[in-house]
């Protein structure tokens, strides 16, 4: 199965300031890169994804970039507000499907009024 | 709502006491997981079925813990005689298996687990 690194583990940003989010990955063939946010208490739901053929993918204030090469992807979000504060979880699908999918370990992301 | 549905919500129960959650995914979806989370850490896989074949089973699990999806739709997951350690969110969720694009989870809200 895949192996998935996530880091850092906590990030408190001032509002208004950009927070990154990274992840490494061990299967060389995976090509699909989720994004989940959890809020306390609720469940993960997806916030963006990026497949293998392309570098980025933006969607207002929250992007991901994925270097194949290098084995990793990252979520960034610009701009942040107090809303953003939540844990983020990111996932590497192995290729073909036929394997279970397992998930970071989270970043807690707090957002500083 | 067409999302992935878990039942119940919440659930207490006394140590040593059996316990089982059921899931319905999203339909026609054809993949089911269950995992675990505990406060403070991600989900942490339990097991999956793609339709009614259970595919995979963590090392971790314990025998108390079974799993069903026996007409590879809803699925259940039984506790047999409850720990204290088994306090926590079980979490299901289903996905479409596409090979090539990808492979999107969807959660269900969760079955909060409190042994006392």
């Amino acid at each position: 199965g895949e192996n998935v690194e996530q880091h850092p583990s906590t990030l408190s940003v001032q509002e208004g300031d950009s927070a990154v989010i990274k992840c490494t990955y061990s299967d060389s063939a995976s090509n699909y890169f989720p994004w989940y946010k959890q809020e306390l208490g609720k469940r993960p739901q997806l916030i963006i994804d990026i497949r293998s053929n392309v570098g980025e993918k933006k969607d207002q204030r929250i992007a991901v970039t994925l270097n194949k090469t290098a084995k990793h992807f990252s979520l960034h979000i610009t701009e942040t507000q107090p809303e953003d504060s939540a844990v983020y979880f990111c996932a590497a699908p192995p290729a073909g499907g036929y394997q279970k999918v397992t998930f970071g370990i989270g970043t807690k992301l707090q957002v500083i009024p | 709502d067409t999302g992935v549905s878990q039942n119940p919500r919440h659930k207490i129960t006394k140590r040593g006491q059996n316990v089982t959650f059921r899931c319905d995914p999203i339909s026609e979806h054809n993949r089911l997981y269950w995992y675990r989370q505990t406060l403070g850490q991600g989900p942490e896989f339990l097991t999956y079925f793609q339709n009614e074949a259970q595919l995979e089973k963590s090392r971790l699990l314990s025998d108390r813990f079974s799993a069903e999806r026996p007409k590879g739709s809803f699925s259940t997951l039984e506790i047999q005689r409850t720990e204290q350690g088994d306090s926590a969110m079980y979490l299901c969720a289903s996905s479409s298996i596409q090979l090539t694009s990808g492979n999107t989870i969807y959660f269900g809200e969760g079955s909060w687990l409190t042994v006392v």
